[in-house]
């Protein structure tokens, strides 16, 4: 079945301390996204990638940062610049590189503080 | 600056009624909107799109309908049942290539 995988599910970060977040799909799609979403909060664009090689900040890009060398994957590193990382962060990818398609999105990684 | 308001009190209604959702937004002129269903500790599920030049959008018992005017789209559930208890987002396009997500409306269906 094709879809969208993020790992680990829980993650701990010691202060002054990077982890990276895994995302990979199998969908075939050229976009991909990463979003943070804090209780009672709506999700909250990080970066975006529309093809390998490139991507673009979102509105909380500061303290994170992202590659894509393959068109599967798209990893999320939270560095230790980010001061409040503790939230539940959500991958996800489109087919096309427009807003007038639906997003397919993994089950997230909810990452917490040591 | 663009906003976004859904319901931020939780939607309470019995098993059969009809459950109504409000998506209202500021400072956008979005060309799509999108409708997603996020269970517990889950990702959001797409559920449905519909385009500045629709009016409505219906699937199965599903109805979408998006007013440019008022600025304002209204998610319907027709026929609910417990299993659509969950938070239903709605997102608006930012730019060609992003979207902006609302906070969610809670809905809760009892038997």
């Amino acid at each position: 079945d094709g879809g969208i995988t993020q790992s680990p599910k829980y993650l701990f970060r010691k202060e002054g301390q990077n982890v990276t977040l895994s995302c990979e799909q199998n969908l075939n799609h050229d976009a991909m996204y990463w979003y943070r979403q804090d209780p009672g909060q709506g999700l909250r664009l990080i970066y975006y990638s529309q093809i390998v090689n490139d991507f673009q900040k979102g509105d909380i890009a500061e303290g994170y940062s992202v590659s894509r060398e393959k068109k599967e994957s798209f990893p999320l590193t939270v560095t230790s610049a980010q001061k409040n990382p503790t939230a539940f962060y959500l991958c996800a990818s489109c087919i096309g590189q427009g807003a007038d398609q639906p997003q397919h999105f993994g089950d997230g990684t909810r990452l917490s503080i040591l | 600056s663009q906003k976004i308001e859904q319901n931020s009190e939780a939607l309470n209604i019995q098993e059969g009624k009809t459950a109504t959702l409000t998506c209202n937004y500021t400072n956008y002129s979005p060309a799509y909107l999108q409708w997603y269903r996020q269970d517990p500790g889950r990702g959001p599920v797409f559920l449905l799109l519909i385009r500045e030049n629709e009016k409505e959008k219906r699937k199965e018992r599903l109805k979408v309908t998006f007013d440019t005017t008022l600025k304002q789209s209204l998610f319907h559930i027709t026929a609910s049942q417990p299993a659509d208890s969950a938070t239903y987002l709605c997102a608006l396009d930012e730019n060609s290539y992003a979207l902006n997500f609302g906070k969610g409306t809670s809905l809760l269906v009892t038997p």
